[in-house]
């Protein structure tokens, strides 16, 4: 069975720090990693997918992977009450269905 | 930015009857997917779609299931006889090509009385 697992939170952080989330997965075949995030009731919104080993970047937003220790880690600074949302990891098995399989998503508070 | 376009949100069905649930992929992306999420649950793979035909289904996805692109732009998840377990929401997800990340509709909720 391939699980990606996520701490269900709830995380509190507060407004302007950094918030990080992890996410840790059973596939050592999986190859590819996504952040989606979801607000209540609403479907998932990609927020940044990273392949290689390392960090990737996009404006607030940091990915992290560590393929040798099956790790994934998104990484919120300058934390905003807007992010408050649930963030769900979804990882690829293999590159000819890409299937996303999710974990159980972290519950992220803002705190003003 | 285009989008993944899905109707209704909110269908609400008598256990039994059947459903058919649309979604309009974006125009230029070749790969089709649904996805389901009961409430309070994480997101489940159902089945995906390319080139005409299903590339691979879920223990989920059985008989009761089907999908279908009868036109260029259309996308279908049609459950016949519906269960009380099968409420929840349905996601369609499309994505352009390999290592493309997919883009999900807005999803739409089902609701079996």
């Amino acid at each position: 069975q391939k699980e990606v697992e996520q701490n269900s939170g709830p995380l509190s952080v507060p407004e302007g720090a950094i918030a990080s989330l992890n996410c840790t997965y059973s596939d050592r075949g999986s190859q590819s990693f996504f952040w989606y995030r979801q607000y209540s009731g609403k479907s998932p919104e990609l927020i940044m997918f990273i392949y290689s080993n390392g960090d990737k970047e996009d404006g607030r937003f940091t990915a992290q992977l560590n393929k040798a220790s099956q790790y994934v880690s998104l990484l919120i600074r300058d934390s905003q009450p807007s992010d408050s949302a649930t963030y769900l990891c979804a990882a690829i098995s293999n590159f000819g269905n890409e299937k996303l399989t999710f974990g159980t998503g972290t519950r992220l508070t803002i705190i003003p | 930015e285009p989008e993944v376009t899905q109707t209704p949100s909110h269908q609400v069905t008598q256990m039994g009857q059947e459903v058919i649930l649309r979604c309009v992929p974006i125009s230029n992306h070749l790969y089709f997917y649904w996805y389901r999420q009961i409430l309070g649950q994480k997101v489940e793979f159902l089945v995906s779609f390319y080139n005409n035909e299903i590339s691979e289904k879920s223990e989920i996805f059985d008989d009761q299931f089907s999908v279908e692109r009868p036109d260029g732009s259309n996308f279908t998840l049609k459950i016949r006889s519906t269960k009380l377990e099968d409420s929840a929401m349905y996601f369609c997800a499309s994505r352009q090509g390999a290592r493309q990340p997919q883009h999900f509709g807005d999803g739409t909720r089902l609701s079996i009385l």
